[in-house]
């Protein structure tokens, strides 16, 4: 079974840029697998950050990017603020109706 | 726009059956090209996809291997809504439930519920 794989944490100072993977138990990501992005708060409704790779979802600012590096999906944050400090999911494409979430990376920006 | 509306008691006693039910409006449930879940998130499991139940000619229901044995997830055509219902209880199963739906186009959920509050408890 394939698993999806994440960083479980990751730092950033205010104002930093980090890159957050998303990969495969075995094989490499691509855009076939339309990587999406979610950021989550405990208790509140994941928020879609990211979708088809690099598609920013309405409202999200630019500050937020996906893109496919090596055989990874990444989501990278320019310039990060005090509220990115939450969790971030990606999510692959696997086939029709079928979405596999990765672990969860915990963003802590200080 | 897709919107996703859930209700359900926010307390179980541990052995009894958790259920909740999700309200689908500006799209069906049995559109063949979304599929609906129910995921759930708490501190200690991060957010966990329980389950999923999708239209493709006929009606599939998965289910993640964490909750397999006592989880049914089921479509509701005619009031256009699926439901969760989870067996045999304990804390562990104390979480924020939520319902989504994830489209085949772009291949991404797009549409997700408030989330309730499920604890379970005597």
């Amino acid at each position: 079974q394939t698993v999806v794989t994440q960083e479980p944490s990751f730092s950033v100072s205010p104002g930093g840029t980090v890159t957050l993977t998303c990969g495969l138990s075995s094989g490499s990501v691509s855009t076939s697998y339309y990587p999406s992005w979610y950021q989550q708060t405990p208790g509140q409704a994941p928020r879609t950050l990211i979708y088809s790779t690099n598609t920013r979802s309405s409202g999200v600012p630019d500050r937020f990017s996906g893109s496919i590096l090596g055989n990874k999906a990444a989501l990278t944050i320019t310039g990060a603020q005090a509220d990115d400090d939450s969790d971030y999911y990606c999510v692959l494409y696997m086939g029709s109706g079928i979405g596999v979430f990765g672990g969860g990376t915990k963003l802590t920006v200080l | 726009q897709v919107q996703l509306q859930q209700s359900g008691p926010g307390l179980v006693k541990p052995s009894q059956t958790l259920s909740l039910t999700c309200v689908i409006s500006g799209d069906t449930v049995s559109d063949n090209s979304a599929a609906w879940y129910w995921i759930r998130q708490s501190p200690s499991r991060g957010l966990e996809w329980l389950g999923r139940t999708y239209y493709r000619g006929k009606w599939y229901s998965e289910y993640a291997v964490s909750v397999k044995g006592r989880i049914t997830i089921n479509p509701e055509t005619p009031m256009n809504q699926f439901s969760l219902h989870l067996t045999s209880v304990t804390p562990e199963d104390t979480a924020v439930y939520f319902c989504a739906r994830f489209e085949d186009w772009r291949g991404h959920f797009d549409s997700w519920s408030q989330g309730s509050l499920v604890t379970v408890s005597s």
